[in-house]
């Protein structure tokens, strides 16, 4: 069973910094990895999708990667600002049979400072 | 723009009440999805339909049923409300099914 993990759950850094948000999953047999964001109490707004066959996609400042037989994924985010604060969630797509499913991580909730 | 409309932002319900939550999409999307997010628990799938009509049990169907009659419109309904209901629920949308997922607002749902 695909199990889906966010580390740290909560990540504070200065503005003007690069930072690393990590995804890691245990069943490599995905068939892609998506990244959004939640703002408080709002719904998800999709980011990046990866296929599996793709080992990054870009927009903007940010930056996602995507490597199956480590089982992990890292958004990159560039030049951070306030405007970013936001919880971060990864979600893998895995095979299921007659209907793909989406696994979601719990997240990670990003502070930047001014 | 893509646009999942989800109709009640906040709700009060009574326990024993019947429920309906709607969600409109105007990409006509053949995917579409019912989550609920908890703290610590993260975002769980009650239900999913991949075609008018058609409507498959996610991880957590107990409690809740879905009507999907037209393309554009999924709904969630919760039989009788109880307060382990109380939650955020999430409805989404995709054309296939391992392509990008979009999310609408949220509804908060309280159960008294």
């Amino acid at each position: 069973k695909q199990e889906v993990t966010q580390i740290p759950a909560a990540l504070s850094v200065p503005e003007g910094e690069n930072l690393v948000l990590n995804c890691s999953f245990t069943d490599s047999a995905i068939y892609n990895l998506q990244w959004f964001r939640q703002d408080p109490g709002k719904g998800l707004t999709s980011l990046l999708l990866i296929q599996s066959s793709q080992r990054e996609q870009t927009s903007g400042r940010l930056n996602a990667s995507l490597d199956k037989s480590s089982g992990r994924s890292t958004l990159y985010i560039a030049a951070s600002q306030p405007g970013d604060s936001a919880t971060y969630l990864c979600a893998a797509t895995n095979y299921g049979g007659a209907t793909n499913k989406l696994i979601f991580g719990t997240g990670t909730l990003l502070a930047v400072q001014p | 723009d893509v646009k999942v409309t989800q109709s009640s932002r906040y709700l009060v319900k009574r326990t024993g009440e019947k429920v309906f939550l709607e969600c409109v999409q105007d990409m006509d999307h053949e995917n579409m999805f019912w989550y609920r997010q908890d703290p610590g628990l993260g975002l769980r799938l009650i239900y999913f339909s991949y075609d008018v009509k058609m409507k498959e049990k996610g991880d957590i169907p107990e409690g809740y049923s879905v009507s999907r009659e037209k393309k554009e419109r999924f709904s969630l309904i919760l039989e009788s409300a109880s307060t382990n209901q109380t939650s955020m629920y999430l409805c989404a949308s995709s054309f296939g099914q391992a392509d990008t997922i979009y999310f609408g607002e949220g509804s908060w749902l309280t159960v008294v």
